[in-house]
């Protein structure tokens, strides 16, 4: 089936300092990545649609200078939350939809991110 | 705005018992699909669903979805502490685009 690569698992950072997660289709092509949100307890929240070779869409209230993301080839999209305050520590969560009907869309494992 | 609604938040049932979960979309669905999330874990595919009025089933898992897509349920029948995990639907509003995940049932079975 469809896997999807998720780096790194955990992650606890500084206040001011920037983290990068990096999320990878491995045996398919993904033109379009989903980064979401999750807090403990909570549904997962959309935050943008990262377009390969193109700008990510984001939803609304999601801040872009914040969350930068990245999707510079067909297997490959980055999430960077720059200058990271505790209120950014959350669980990270990509997704990719391999394009085949009866395997719906693939998650990656999750970042935990700590920012203390 | 595209909003999917999910209930109950909580069920706590006995092992033996059925369990049930309802998902609405404000708006007609593409397609919806149904995740399955263990504690600390990330979200595993279980089932999507693309036609008006389809039911699937997978054991004793049986997904149904609304004559007008905009209705989604799972139901478990006779539950088993393995069945433990939140309970998300997702809807799609077009096939390959983004997700709308309802707020999940957290499942619990007491043995």
């Amino acid at each position: 089936g469809a896997v999807v690569s998720q780096h790194p698992s955990r992650v606890i950072c500084k206040s001011g300092t920037s983290v990068k997660i990096e999320c990878r289709s491995l045996d398919f092509q993904a033109t379009t990545m989903f980064w979401y949100r999750q807090f403990p307890k909570q549904s997962l929240m959309l935050m943008a649609t990262s377009n390969e070779g193109s700008k990510a869409t984001y939803e609304q209230g999601v801040e872009k200078d914040k969350f930068l993301i990245n999707h510079a080839s067909l297997t490959l999209s980055t999430l960077t939350v720059t200058s990271a305050h505790p209120e950014d520590s959350s669980f990270y969560i990509c997704s990719a939809y391999p394009g085949q009907t009866n395997y719906g869309y693939t998650f990656g494992s999750g970042t935990r991110l700590t920012v203390v | 705005g595209q909003q999917v609604m999910q209930i109950p938040q909580y069920q706590h049932v006995q092992e033996g018992e059925d369990f049930t979960t309802y998902c609405n979309s404000s708006t007609t669905l593409s397609n919806i699909q149904w995740y399955k999330q263990r504690p600390g874990g990330h979200p595993v595919f279980l089932i999507q669903l693309v036609k008006s009025g389809e039911v699937k089933k997978q054991k004793r898992l049986t997904f149904q979805f609304g004559e007008a897509k905009k209705n989604s349920s799972l139901h478990i029948t006779a539950t088993q502490t393995t069945d433990v995990g939140t309970y998300f639907c997702a809807g799609a509003y077009n096939q390959g685009g983004k997700l709308i995940f309802g707020q999940g049932t957290e499942l619990s079975v007491k043995p």
